[in-house]
């Protein structure tokens, strides 16, 4: 399996207070992605990382930003949790050799904003 | 823009019934295919993937072959067990740098002991 965890599993928090998701890597991968998978809509790009400071956004990046200052590293913060953002978050990582993006998956976070 | 496209499901199936899960994608140029599938409470495992037309993926009895012709990269299994109980995703990638999964909704697979 590849090497990623995610930090929190698990988090319950209110509308309105920050909330940060840690994905960590121990394979040196150079792409970083966040995800949000909900019912009826598969799974949905926030952003994506390809490299140290480099990001760019994804199909739902409203209300989420992103940070990597290591390669190991890529932070989702929600500034201002909403109801909207209850949501099970999955953070993944490639190398893309070969130019195919085949992506390896952490085991998710499930947040739940009330 | 990219797109995958999943038959509605869930799928229910008795245990050594063959599976058949459609899935069709719309993409500019030759993009790579790929399933994966998700186990409860956990993350998503590729499962197979093709990354040119008339190649054939395979892993732990699933097949799917890339067909460019009717864009279509099904997913096949001749005798699925209860242990294969999972949600099924397809997902299609665009080549050159900086590329990005494009997913479809996925299909429930449920098998009857």
């Amino acid at each position: 399996d590849a090497g990623i965890t995610q930090s929190p599993r698990h988090k319950v928090t209110e509308t309105g207070t920050p909330v940060t998701l840690r994905c960590h890597q121990t394979e040196n991968h150079r792409y970083m992605y966040w995800y949000r998978q909900d019912p009826g809509h598969g799974l949905r790009l926030i952003h994506y990382s390809y490299g140290v400071k480099d990001t760019d956004k994804g199909e739902v990046s409203d209300g989420y930003s992103v940070s990597r200052s290591k390669t190991e590293d890529f932070l989702l913060t929600l500034e201002s949790a909403t109801s909207s953002q209850t949501s099970v978050y999955f953070c993944a990582i490639s190398d893309q050799v070969g130019g195919a993006n085949e992506q390896f998956f952490g085991p998710g976070t499930r947040l739940t904003v009330l | 823009g990219n797109s995958v496209t999943q038959m509605e499901g869930p799928v229910t199936l008795s245990e050594e019934a063959f599976l058949t899960i459609n899935c069709t994608y719309t993409a500019t140029g030759y993009p790579s295919l790929f399933w994966y599938v998700q186990y409860p409470g956990e993350g998503l495992q590729l499962l197979l993937k093709a990354t040119k037309a008339d190649d054939k993926g395979s892993n732990k009895g699933f097949e799917a072959t890339y067909r460019k012709e009717t864009t279509s990269f099904h997913l096949e299994k001749g005798s699925v067990q209860v242990s294969d109980s999972a949600v099924y995703f397809c997902a299609l990638s665009d080549r050159g740098a900086n590329s990005k999964l494009t997913f479809g909704k996925g299909i429930t697979l449920s098998v009857r002991p």
